[in-house]
């Protein structure tokens, strides 16, 4: 079956400290993946993507992810959190044969100053 | 440049009506998503609709319809409203490449829709 798994459901971290949030997946065809982030009562924002190629991307706000095919992975990554980063953070799979997402149920990050 | 917008923002409704939901995509997109986000949890895949035509569909029963117009905005139609429907509608839109590819998709903010 078709699923992504987010481990951490909350994670708290000090404002300056670097920040790692786990996303799993299992999916058939080759995967192509993302992480949004979406802060309360807001929509979803795209931070990155990964569909071919170099492993590790860059997205904006300084996050980055890299794809390790071999532990069906896709951890975000930042090297110093910001107050403004706190939100809830989603990891999502597709791929070229398909016109859906598929979801993880989102970890949400709270930072202290 | 505006990006996905919808409306409402709020609705209330009761168990048993029918709720209508707009979607507007970003410009030079032409193909829309709908997804339901319940509390706490993630969003999941409704339908997808390209060229005016349900494309894919996800695990909801046919209580839940939708429309595209030539101007590639998109209403969501859910009839007979049931108290487990409450949740967060998200429209996204993308641009058609190259068959059905999974371009990215861009997020409107949502309608919260609750039912009593």
């Amino acid at each position: 079956a078709q699923s992504v798994t987010q481990p951490d459901i909350h994670i708290t971290v000090s404002e300056g400290a670097s920040l790692e949030l786990r996303c799993n997946y299992s999916y058939g065809a080759t995967p192509y993946l993302f992480w949004y982030v979406q802060s309360p009562g807001q929509g979803l924002q795209l931070l990155l993507k990964y569909f071919s190629g170099d492993t590790l991307v860059q997205g904006i706000k300084g996050f980055e992810a890299e794809f390790k095919r071999s532990q069906s992975s896709f951890n975000l990554r930042k090297p110093s959190v910001h107050w403004s980063d706190a939100a809830e953070y989603f990891c999502a799979v597709g791929s070229y044969n398909t016109d859906k997402l598929i979801f993880g149920t989102g970890t949400r990050l709270q930072v202290f100053p | 440049d505006a990006g996905v917008t919808q409306s409402p923002t709020h609705l209330i409704k009761t168990r048993g009506q029918q709720v209508t939901l707009r979607c507007s995509p970003k410009s030079g997109h032409d193909t829309v998503s709908w997804y339901q986000q319940a509390l706490g949890q993630g969003p999941q895949f409704i339908f997808q609709y390209y060229e005016e035509e349900e494309r894919q569909r996800g695990n909801f029963p046919d209580r839940f319809s939708g429309h595209q117009f030539p101007n590639y905005s998109s209403e969501l139609n859910v009839n007979a409203l049931l108290l487990g429907d409450s949740a967060l509608y998200l429209c996204a839109s993308s641009l058609e490449t190259s068959g059905r590819t999974t371009d990215t998709q861009y997020f409107g903010p949502g309608t919260r829709l609750t039912v009593l």
